[in-house]
């Protein structure tokens, strides 16, 4: 296991287009996160999955923003109607259960909406 | 609610001066702390950690230690090259409903050069 996957790299798309990023974690880890982080600031907390549970959703992630993880394996965070203001690095980051609270993240995926 | 301050960049350090890198935060009781390092256009590594009050973090040279009494956990290397050049985060977990997620300071951008 090389660690946190997260596809695509790169997106760019246009303004009201719809994009869809993936997320395959450790895979040893039941604890799945998704973080955005917009330039010069550090990431800010999106969404939590334990297995395939979404347990919490920050005010960040408006109406427009889903994320799913149908099989406690892999995640997509899926953006509808994309805005200019949603040009970001996503970042996913899993962790164990097992008390331990260092996470690991993913690459990103930064988004850029033209 | 937990929050993590930083010393505001960039940094600019000629390689094998000394860094010090500021962090001080707010928290409930005494959680884990820990460095992440962001190197250009990559994702989060975590850097080191502490895990309770006088332990010293430590790792590629970096080191930092977890101070109650003054609610830091400076950065610190005492020789940086050029390849430290990156942005670093400090952050402390969020326990919430059984888990942890991370809050983030703004990150520190340190170049190096030669």
């Amino acid at each position: 296991d090389t660690g946190v996957s997260q596809n695509p790299r790169h997106k760019i798309t246009k303004r009201g287009q719809n994009v869809t990023f993936r997320c395959d974690p450790i895979s040893e880890h039941n604890r799945l996160y998704w973080y955005r982080q917009t330039l010069g600031q550090g990431p800010e907390f999106l969404t939590y999955f334990q297995n395939e549970a979404q347990l919490e959703k920050s005010r960040l992630l408006s109406d427009r923003f889903s994320a799913e993880r149908p099989k406690g394996s892999f995640s997509t965070l899926e953006i509808q109607r994309t805005e200019q203001g949603d040009s970001a690095m996503y970042l996913c980051a899993s962790s164990s259960i097992q008390g331990r609270t260092e996470a690991f993240f993913g690459q990103g995926t930064r988004l850029t909406v033209v | 609610g937990n929050s993590v301050t930083q010393m505001e960049g960039p940094v600019t350090l000629s390689e094998e001066a000394f860094l010090t890198i500021n962090c001080t935060y707010t928290a409930t009781g005494y959680p884990s702390l820990f460095w992440y390092v962001q190197y250009p256009g990559e994702g989060l590594q975590l850097l080191l950690k502490a895990t309770k009050a006088d332990d010293k973090g430590s790792n590629k040279g970096f080191e930092a230690t977890y101070r109650k009494e003054t609610t830091s956990f400076h950065l610190e290397k005492g020789s940086v090259q050029v390849s430290d050049s990156a942005v670093y985060f400090c952050a402390l977990p969020l326990f919430s409903g059984g888990y942890n997620k991370l809050i983030f300071g703004a990150g520190t951008r340190l170049a190096v050069h030669p």
